[in-house]
């Protein structure tokens, strides 16, 4: 069974500060990966996504990622956050050809003024 | 584009109540995916239905659930009778084709409080 584990429950840091969140998955096949956001009171919406090619995978809001699939890690990152960015941030893997989404705990993300 | 429209937002119920959940997906997308986030498990999927007919409801919790896709763009989450436990948000998602690109469009959420 796949599974996706997030490393960190909570983040807080100031704005203008680096993030790094990290992904590991556990599937036995290929993968595409996902990162999803959480606003406040929102619903989730896609940042970015890994089907194939090239493992640095640029999303919106100055978001990447990068697969590394020695390690099994999909981390996200972005140099500079802004206030803004508090949200919940998920992790998610399926399989190819595999409709069932399985996502991680979430890690939530304080970004301070 | 109108996203997945679920309702209601808000709701608080007694223990025994029934509860419907209602989902509205995206125009031109086929399959649909009802999730529950809470604190403690995260967000699970409960069931999978892609063009109306139920392919895996494995993560429905037990028979006082049930759900239905009537027609192409509507479905219902069902709870009968509810319990304080089933208290969580639940999400509608949905995307077109068979999903296993696996971007899913998420609507806002149905917060139910079960007393």
């Amino acid at each position: 069974a796949q599974s996706v584990s997030q490393h960190n429950h909570h983040v807080i840091l100031s704005e203008a500060a680096s993030l790094e969140l990290g992904c590991n998955y556990s599937y036995g096949g290929t993968v595409n990966l996902f990162w999803y956001v959480q606003y406040p009171g929102q619903h989730l919406q896609l940042l970015l996504k890994y089907f194939s090619g090239d493992p640095l995978v640029k999303g919106i809001k100055g978001f990447e990622a990068e697969f590394i699939k020695s390690k099994f890690s999909f981390n996200l990152r972005k140099p500079s956050v802004q206030w803004s960015d508090t949200a919940e941030y998920f992790c998610a893997v399926n399989g190819l050809y595999d409709y069932k989404l399985s996502f991680g705990a979430g890690t939530t993300v304080t970004v301070r003024a | 584009d109108a996203g997945v429209i679920q309702s209601p937002r808000h709701e608080v119920t007694e223990m025994g109540q029934e509860v419907t959940l209602r989902c509205k997906l995206i125009s031109g997308h086929n399959s649909l995916f009802w999730y529950r986030q809470t604190m403690m498990r995260g967000l699970e999927l409960l069931i999978y239905f892609n063009n109306n007919v139920p392919i895996d409801d494995s993560g429905m919790p037990e028979d006082r659930f049930s759900a239905k896709m009537p027609n192409a763009s509507f479905s219902t989450l069902k709870i009968q009778p509810s319990e304080p436990r089933d208290s969580a948000v639940y999400f509608c998602a949905s995307t077109e084709g068979h999903s296993d690109t696996g971007e899913l469009f998420f609507g806002e959420g149905s917060r139910l409080t079960v007393l």
